[in-house]
């Protein structure tokens, strides 16, 4: 069962880059990276997803070393919106059911 | 943009009380997933559904929780009798499969279920 660590909180000032490492060290093969952003008393919201090396939308960046053990997701230029709890997940291959952990919970202030 | 649809929002009953919650899945969506997420935790999925069999339910409580997709669209969540340790939120969230990067969920809204 491929599980995740993340740090538990971060802090940061609006306008700066937050970087948010997740490691998975039992990865396996066929699984992809998911991240996902959650507000309070809402549900967790797709931000970005991939298999290996980078992958950049519209919200943030996902960096994915060739090992595949750990993955950064980078969102540029935070604002105080982007205070939420961050999930990182593996999974995908089939054999084993996503498992959420307990997230990091960002706060950014002005 | 499609959404999963969740009913109600909220709801607060007594302990020994049956509840229900209900998901309307995105459209074409053959995976549906529900969870239970406790304040200050990670959702833990509950269920999961392909299409109208269930894939997973080992974490389920059976001597109380029960689910359904009966046509392989939307789904419904029970607990009878409830207690005071169900209090949480109940998310329902659904894929188009369970491989691969179509394995990428989206979450309702969730329901917020208070047991008093």
């Amino acid at each position: 069962l491929a599980k995740t660590t993340q740090p538990i909180s971060m802090d940061s000032y609006e306008g700066q880059e937050v970087n948010i490492t997740c490691s998975h060290n039992n990865i396996a093969t066929n699984d992809y990276i998911t991240w996902y952003q959650q507000f309070p008393s809402q549900g967790p919201r797709f931000i970005i997803q991939g298999y290996k090396t980078k992958v950049t939308n519209e919200v943030a960046s996902l960096f994915i070393p060739a090992d595949r053990k750990s993955s950064t997701l980078s969102l540029p230029r935070v604002s105080l919106s982007d205070t939420a709890v961050y999930y990182c997940l593996v999974g995908g291959s089939g054999n084993t059911p996503l498992v959420f952990g307990k997230g990091t919970r960002l706060s950014v202030i002005a | 943009e499609a959404e999963v649809a969740q009913s109600p929002r909220y709801k607060i009953t007594e302990k020994s009380q049956a509840v229900a919650f209900w998901c309307d899945p995105i459209s074409g969506h053959a995976t549906l997933y529900w969870y239970r997420q406790i304040l200050g935790q990670g959702p833990e999925l509950l269920v999961q559904f392909q299409d109208e069999s269930v894939v997973d339910d080992s974490q389920l409580p059976k001597d109380r929780f029960s689910a359904e997709r009966l046509k392989g669209v939307d789904s419904t969540l029970k607990i009878q009798p409830a207690e005071l340790g169900d209090s949480a939120m109940y998310l329902c969230a659904s894929s188009l499969a369970f491989q691969g990067a179509e394995e990428t969920q989206y979450f309702g809204p969730g329901t917020r279920l208070l047991v008093l």
